[in-house]
């Protein structure tokens, strides 16, 4: 079974340029998340959807960050304009729907660096 | 809010040493919970986890015991290799629609040959 796919896994941005990244869940997961991991610190909720639909954005600074999940499935995070402190791991996470009790699966992540 | 607190790292062995990693959480309800691992180079991965009070998780010889009462979630090894050097995270997920995982600082755990 093929894993949570992300990309790109690194990225290079100026501040004030825009960014977006790609996530393909694992087939049948409906849920996926996307999740912020500065140094030094653990992952962080930005958005959680089941299906094509949004369960929880609230930690997402939507002035600068959006998220889609077209179709349920792919998911794209994009970032405009990104700040200095925007620079982190941003790592997807899916599951099948259910109990909490349930496995996320990670994917690899995209390091993002903002110089 | 529900909070995951973890001890503060990082933490070196020598191979076959026990090992103790402490983590208590805040949170409403009956969460679950998780030990999730990061080897190098790699992504996060769950490592056990427990979904109620007393339920111990164990696996790859890591065990973690859900205490209520404590509001504790301390992973232990009787005997640590130097392949379990990794950062290791706790988490904690709520029941309902909302399920994400909510973590701990993570720790950085080095084990010396």
């Amino acid at each position: 079974e093929a894993g949570v796919a992300q990309s790109p896994r690194y990225k290079i941005i100026e501040k004030r340029q825009s960014v977006a990244f790609w996530c393909n869940p694992i087939s049948g997961h409906a849920t996926l998340y996307w999740y912020q991991q500065i140094l030094g610190q653990g992952p962080k909720l930005l958005i959680q959807f089941q299906n094509n639909g949004v369960v929880d954005d609230s930690q997402l600074p939507k002035d600068r960050f959006s998220a889609e999940r077209l179709k349920g499935v792919d998911s794209t995070l994009k970032i405009q304009p990104a700040k200095l402190e925007d620079s982190a791991v941003y790592l997807c996470a899916s599951r099948i729907s259910g109990g909490s009790s349930y496995e996320q699966y990670f994917g690899p992540g995209t390091r993002l660096t903002v110089t | 809010g529900d909070s995951v607190t973890q001890m503060e790292g990082p933490v070196t062995l020598s191979e076959e040493a026990f090992l103790t990693i402490n983590c208590t959480y805040t949170a409403t309800g009956y969460p679950s919970l998780f030990w999730y691992v990061q080897y190098p180079g790699e992504g996060l991965q769950l490592l056990l986890k427990a979904t109620k009070a007393d339920d111990k998780g164990s696996n790859k010889g890591f065990e973690a015991t859900y205490r209520k009462e404590t509001t504790s979630f301390h992973l232990e090894k009787g005997s640590v290799q130097v392949s379990d050097s990794a950062v290791y995270f706790c988490a904690l997920s709520k029941a309902g629609a909302n399920s994400k995982l909510t973590f701990g600082k993570g720790i950085t755990l080095s084990v010396r040959p």
